[in-house]
């Protein structure tokens, strides 16, 4: 039972450098997720996604981009790494609205230098 | 807006202290969700419980405990006899059936909890 997995777990980016956050579940979650954590902060909600090819912006868009092809990967993509997204994102997946709570990965620890 | 209050950044306890953390919701919807995640310095998000706002009902797990009060919008979450493994930090979330936030989970800023021995 894998639930959702994050790669990479750590990563270090220079200033300008692009990436992507890969996350995938094997669940059959529709409902997936990105979240940031910065120090010290609570999770600031990213972008959204409610079934594969529908995606949605959160709180903190800005910065980053995502796509929904399927129904198990939800990637994240950095495009010009700042060091303001210096955090910790998690990914989580959930199987509907409502009242069904989110799985969340183990999480991917970045840092812009 | 929906929106989840935290208020309590730090809280120190010792040893078999109880402690209640407080969370405080907003929203505007008639039917909405609430958990509780519990995040242990490994960092991992760990599912607590779920509350529907039709229920009312407190609920009690072992040592842990939850308020559900829709009259003050609250839902505290009260540790007894706290146990260091309970350090951590617990984060309050927030999931609308039917409002702007109907396929968000929103989360407060999390209250750090450290049981000292």
């Amino acid at each position: 039972n894998a639930g959702v997995t994050q790669t990479p777990k750590f990563r270090i980016l220079k200033i300008g450098q692009s990436m992507t956050l890969q996350c995938t579940q094997d669940m059959n979650h529709n409902y997936m997720y990105w979240y940031r954590q910065d120090p010290g902060m609570g999770l600031k909600l990213i972008y959204y996604s409610v079934g594969a090819g529908i995606t949605d912006k959160g709180e903190v868009p800005n910065g980053y981009n995502v796509s929904r092809s399927t129904t198990e990967d939800f990637p994240l993509r950095l495009e010009l790494a700042a060091p303001s997204q210096t955090s910790v994102y998690f990914c989580a997946s959930r199987p509907g609205q409502g009242f069904t709570e989110a799985f969340f990965g183990q999480g991917t620890r970045l840092t812009v230098v | 807006a929906q929106k989840v209050t935290q208020a309590q950044t730090e809280i120190s306890v010792v040893e078999k202290e109880d402690v209640t953390l407080d969370c405080v919701y907003e929203t505007r919807d008639t039917t909405y969700y609430l958990f509780w995640y519990k995040q242990p310095p490994s960092g991992e998000l760990v599912f607590l419980i779920r509350r529907n706002s039709f229920d009312e009902q407190n609920e009690i797990s072992g040592r842990y405990s939850w308020n559900f009060q829709k009259s003050t919008s609250s839902f505290n979450f009260t540790i007894t006899a706290s146990q260091v493994v309970d350090s951590a930090v617990y984060f309050c979330a927030l999931s609308e059936a039917h409002g702007g936030a109907t396929n968000k989970l929103i989360f407060g800023t999390g209250t750090l909890l450290a049981v000292q021995p």
